[in-house]
Formats: C-alpha cells, sequence, structure tokens
C-alpha cells in the first residue's frame, strides 16, 4: 500500500510569495494533519481536518490556511510567505481522530524562503 | 496536554538491546503514550502506543508503569538503522474533535557499530 505522499519535495520561494503544498493520505484514512518543523525542533500542529471539516488549528497566523477534498487529499496554502516560515511541512493521515489512531506521516516537503 | 521528559541523547551497542526512558508524571487516565521516531531527512514513523498494560509489535515493546507515570521503550536489538530522533508523546482519547501530537525535543539515539 502506498504510504503519505506530498508533493512537492522541496521548493523555493522569495518573501511575500505564496505556496501551495499538497498531501495525499493513505487510502483508507479519512483525517490529514499538517505540521511544521523548524531544523532542529520536533514537529509543530497546524492544522486537522477530519471528514473535510477542519477539526483543529495550532498556534499559527491566519497566513496558513488547509482545505480537504472529497477524497481526502489536503492543500496547505501559506500567503505572504516570511523568511521565518522556511520549514519542512510535513503531511500525516489516520482513520479517525481518536487517541488510539496512530498517524503516518509523509516525508515533508521542504520549503525555503529566500 | 501531559508534559513529557526524555534524555537528549543516548548511545547504544549495535544488535544490544537499548532502553529509551520517558517522564510524564502529568499524564491523564485517559491519554494514550504513543511513540514515533525520525530517522534523518524523513518524517516521523509511527512506533507503538499502549495505554496501561505492556506492548510489543515488531519494532519494539513498550513497557508503561503501574502508575503511569513513565514509560520505557525497549528496542531488542538495535541496528545501525535505529538511529533516529524518538519522540514520546501522551495523546489524548477523543472523537470527533482534534487532538494532535504534540512533539517535544526527543531522545538522539546513536548505534554504535
Amino acid at each position: 500500500d502506498a504510504g503519505v505522499t506530498q508533493s512537492p519535495t522541496h521548493l523555493i520561494k522569495t518573501r511575500g510569495q505564496q505556496v501551495t503544498l499538497r498531501c495525499s493520505p493513505i487510502s483508507g484514512h479519512k483525517s490529514v494533519s499538517w505540521y511544521q518543523q523548524v531544523l532542529g525542533q520536533g514537529p509543530q500542529f497546524i492544522f486537522q481536518y477530519y471528514e473535510k471539516e477542519e477539526r483543529g488549528r495550532g498556534n499559527f497566523p491566519d497566513r496558513f490556511s488547509a482545505r480537504q477534498f472529497p477524497n481526502y487529499s489536503s492543500e496547505l496554502n501559506v500567503n505572504a510567505l516570511l523568511l521565518g516560515d522556511s520549514a519542512l511541512y510535513l503531511c500525516a493521515s489516520s482513520r479517525g481522530t481518536e487517541g488510539a489512531s496512530p498517524l503516518h506521516f509523509g516525508n515533508g516537503t521542504r520549503l525555503t524562503v529566500t | 496536554d501531559a508534559k513529557t521528559t526524555q534524555p537528549n541523547s543516548m548511545e547504544s551497542n549495535e544488535e544490544e538491546p537499548v532502553h529509551l526512558p520517558c517522564n510524564h508524571s502529568t499524564i491523564s487516565g485517559t491519554d494514550y503514550i504513543h511513540w514515533y521516531r525520525q530517522l534523518p531527512s524523513q518524517g516521523p514513523e509511527y512506533v507503538i502506543h499502549g495505554l496501561t498494560s505492556n506492548v510489543n509489535n515488531r519494532m519494539a515493546s513498550l513497557a508503561i508503569a503501574e502508575d503511569r507515570k513513565s514509560s520505557t521503550l525497549i528496542l531488542h536489538r538495535a541496528t545501525l538503522r535505529d538511529a533516529a530522533v524518538y519522540y514520546c508523546i501522551p495523546r489524548l482519547i477523543s472523537s470527533g474533535s482534534a487532538r494532535q501530537l504534540t512533539f517535544g525535543s526527543g531522545t538522539q539515539l546513536t548505534v554504535l557499530p
């Protein structure tokens, strides 16, 4: 079975631009979460979507938005990019949102803002 | 969310057992304990989770203290491929609302040949 796939793998943008990152969950998984990982730190939660509805949001500005499509794939959008947005963006899927549902992560999109 | 304490780093020799400790003294009775690991240049990988009883799977064993204030991830025979950052994460039981993983700094495991 295919794992969580993310595209693109690498991306370079300049300050002020907008970026869209894409994620395809494992087949049968209805929940998708997004995390940001800055170099040297653990991943930080951005969003969770379940059945196309936003179920949670981390402490990120409104420049960050996301959506989930009927096929459960997801997009993360970041507007007005700042240098500090440079990070590895990770997508994770799970069957549900319960505490016992393990998350399965993709290998991320490396975003560099110059 | 429950706070966790893990050693910053640990070393192990190849083919020897490794015991990775985690203190989660503020954990609630409904928090599952999850362990993930992250190899260089990869996303985190689920390892194991448990609630009260010790758990085993093909990757590792999880020993949970009786008072649930600490747990230990056990790799029975470390290999060079086990070199990674290991995260201990309590996760709340919930349904119908978001319960995200809160990653700390984790333990950097180095496996020596």
